[in-house]
């Protein structure tokens, strides 16, 4: 089944303790991307690859790190999560065709205390 | 940065009629898309339309483009409970990135 799959699906964790969230992808799309996502504020994007080894901020990139090692993950670290990093992220891949329709992953609920 | 509006923030309706949601952006766009969320789940595309295109229909959704006007409505017919879900538009610049709107809470009342 052609799926995005993150995990944990939900971290509580506390403030300054690093952290890793994984994204993985089985569809060999070249694209992926991550999000946040925060009440009345839609979906934010973070970070995002065209392909392996290439990487580029999104809208809201401080305080998050990625790498593309390989074509299928797309991992989202927190060097130092701070409390306003509390929210729903989502990872996306999506094929590199004239419209990139996006395959969202189903949420990691992080909570930084 | 956030492109996409949508209007109304939320809408609420009795199983079998129409749901109309409004989308409005700022710049141009090659495509913008529309995807569906069920609560606190990941988002589902639904369909996309083309700068060059001005209406397209899937099933019971029909989406409309005014490039014009810089805005894109969507169209549930026959709606039913399971269409209850949060609707983004998302517009593409053609800088590979996608920018969301805040999205439209739709309820469909049984």
């Amino acid at each position: 089944e052609a799926q995005v799959t993150q995990n944990p699906r939900y971290l509580i964790t506390v403030t300054g303790k690093k952290l890793t969230v994984t994204c993985s992808q089985n569809m060999n799309h070249e694209y992926m991307s991550w999000y946040r996502q925060d009440p009345g504020l839609g979906l934010r994007q973070i970070y995002y690859s065209m392909n392996v080894e290439v990487t580029d901020k999104g809208d809201v990139p401080e305080g998050y790190k990625v790498s593309r090692k390989e074509k299928r993950n797309f991992p989202l670290i927190l060097e130092s999560p701070s409390p306003n990093q509390t929210s729903l992220y989502f990872c996306a891949s999506s094929a590199r065709t004239e419209t990139y329709e996006q395959y969202f992953g189903p949420g990691t609920r992080l909570t930084v205390t | 940065s956030q492109q996409g509006e949508e209007d109304p923030q939320a809408l609420s309706i009795q199983e079998g009629e129409n749901a109309t949601m409004n989308c409005s952006y700022k710049t141009s766009i090659n495509n913008l898309q529309w995807y569906r969320q069920n609560s606190g789940r990941g988002l589902v595309h639904l369909i996309l339309i083309r700068s060059n295109e001005r209406e397209k229909h899937s099933g019971r959704l029909r989406v409309t483009l005014d490039t014009s006007k810089k805005s894109s409505s969507l169209l549930i017919t026959a709606s039913r409970a399971a269409d209850t879900a949060s609707y983004f538009c998302a517009t593409d610049e053609g800088d590979y990135k996608l920018s969301f709107g805040a999205g439209t809470t739709v309820t469909v009342r049984a």
